[in-house]
């Protein structure tokens, strides 16, 4: 079962902060999150492991609520190039075997 | 450069047509899968091929055929398409189908069927 991305789309002025969920109702092993650039390949961002675990990369970090099933990818001081669609993607608790499988996305626009 | 190269990047093609999509990597990963990907519905995986061999079907019609003939190379066959089948098709590796480890897609195949 696909997990659940909130907001669907969202438009930010450069230096705004957002925040991005990905919740599922099945037990989770790992959340990750992709972003994709209009005509690009998605390209990987991070992965968090069960353990509630916080990663961080430059302005972009992300959390994992094991006990919610919900992970939340953080945007902070938003710049133009952090446009473009944002997936999380579940594996469920009870293998590392099981393919990924992909949230709807959510759209993010930053405007000068 | 992303290390996944996809061609073509755009097909047209009718109902009655026979096309290919190839798929390189030249990561030196041992699993490659596709994924398709349509507007306003999220990335489906398609297949899973682990050391060429395919590990995943995911209930994908016949009209669509897969092959493997190495670990750097993927095909997807395409016969007798639908229109509802016009869709972005993204080809991706892992370095190991088992462990939670990062895809590296391909820019995608862009398929439109008249």
């Amino acid at each position: 079962q696909q997990p659940v991305q909130s907001p669907q789309a969202v438009i930010l002025r450069e230096g705004e902060d957002a925040v991005i969920n990905c919740s599922s109702s099945k037990a989770l092993y790992s959340v990750h999150w992709y972003r994709q650039k209009h005509g690009e390949a998605p390209v990987f961002l991070m992965i968090l492991l069960k353990g509630g675990e916080q990663k961080g990369h430059e302005k972009i970090s992300a959390s994992f609520n094991e006990k919610k099933q919900q992970s939340s990818l953080y945007l902070t001081a938003s710049q133009l190039s952090y446009s473009g669609t944002y997936f999380c993607g579940t594996e469920s608790a009870w293998s590392g075997n099981t393919p990924l499988v992909f949230g709807k996305g959510t759209r993010l626009s930053v405007i000068a | 450069e992303t290390g996944v190269t996809q061609t073509p990047r755009h097909l047209v093609m009718g109902m009655t047509n026979k096309k290919s999509l190839k798929c390189e990597q030249h990561l030196g990963h041992n699993a490659m899968y596709w994924y398709k990907q349509s507007a306003k519905k999220p990335l489906e995986l398609m297949f899973v091929y682990s050391l060429e061999e395919r590990v995943e079907n995911n209930s994908v019609p016949s009209r669509f055929s897969p092959e493997c003939p190495n670990s750097s190379h993927l095909f997807l066959h395409l016969h007798t398409l639908q229109p509802e089948d016009s869709a972005l098709y993204l080809c991706a590796s892992s370095q190991d189908r088992g462990l939670p480890g990062e895809l590296f897609f391909g820019e995608g195949s862009r398929l439109t069927v008249l």
